[in-house]
């Protein structure tokens, strides 16, 4: 079974530029999130997916992140304009509803902004 | 309290010995309670999952104790393998299946 795919692996942009990163999860799992995760600190959750509907967005900075899960399958998470506290590894996981606990990460996009 | 505490670490051990990290967390309506574990520079993944008292995989034990909000994992014989960083994981009580990441402790096993 393949595991969720992310891309970039890594990004380096200057500061209010803008970024695009990509995930898709594993097939058959209705349930996405995209994480924050600053060095030294554990995942911080962003949004949370339920096929292509938004369940929590509470933590999502929106005056300059947005993400979306168009047909419920793979989804986007952006930033514009990028600043230098977005540097961190940026997370994309899924879980299935047979055990909506274990959440499934992909390698992450580590993005540094200067 | 903070929603999800643990030890500050880092835990510098010699192979094979007996290692324990303790967390505590605020929600006390948890049911159930997670152990990732984190490689360096790598995604974080499910190590193991408690959901009464305790849990016991090989050599690693999770405890939990509901009355002092306390969560510890155990881990026995330490292998270099098992180096790496440990999250205590709880479900936010938001719904949805959401779940608060601790900063984790980093364990290093040294030869």
């Amino acid at each position: 079974e393949a595991g969720v795919a992310q891309s970039p692996r890594y990004k380096i942009i200057e500061k209010r530029q803008s970024v695009a990163f990509w995930c898709n999860p594993i097939s058959g799992h209705a349930t996405l999130y995209w994480y924050q995760q600053i060095l030294g600190q554990g995942p911080k959750l962003l949004i949370q997916f339920q096929n292509n509907g938004v369940v929590d967005d509470s933590q999502l900075p929106k005056d300059r992140f947005s993400a979306e899960r168009l047909k419920g399958v793979d989804s986007t998470l952006k930033i514009q304009p990028a600043k230098l506290e977005d540097s961190a590894v940026y997370l994309c996981a899924s879980s299935s509803s047979r055990d909506p606990y274990e959440q499934y990460f992909g390698p992450g996009t580590r993005l540094t902004v200067t | 309290r903070k929603e999800v505490e643990q030890d500050p670490g880092p835990f510098n051990v010699p192979e094979g010995a007996t290692v324990a990290f303790n967390c505590t967390y605020s929600n006390s309506a948890s049911q159930s309670f997670f152990w990732y574990r984190q490689d360096c520079r790598k995604e974080p993944k499910l190590l193991m999952s408690v959901y009464s008292s305790g849990n016991e995989d090989g050599r690693f034990t999770a405890q939990l104790n509901r009355a002092s909000q306390y969560i510890s994992l155990l881990i026995r014989d330490s292998k270099l393998s098992d180096s790496a960083t440990y999250l205590c994981v709880v479900p936010s009580g938001a719904g949805s299946y959401q779940l608060t990441f601790g900063k984790g402790t980093k364990l290093s096993v040294i030869p």
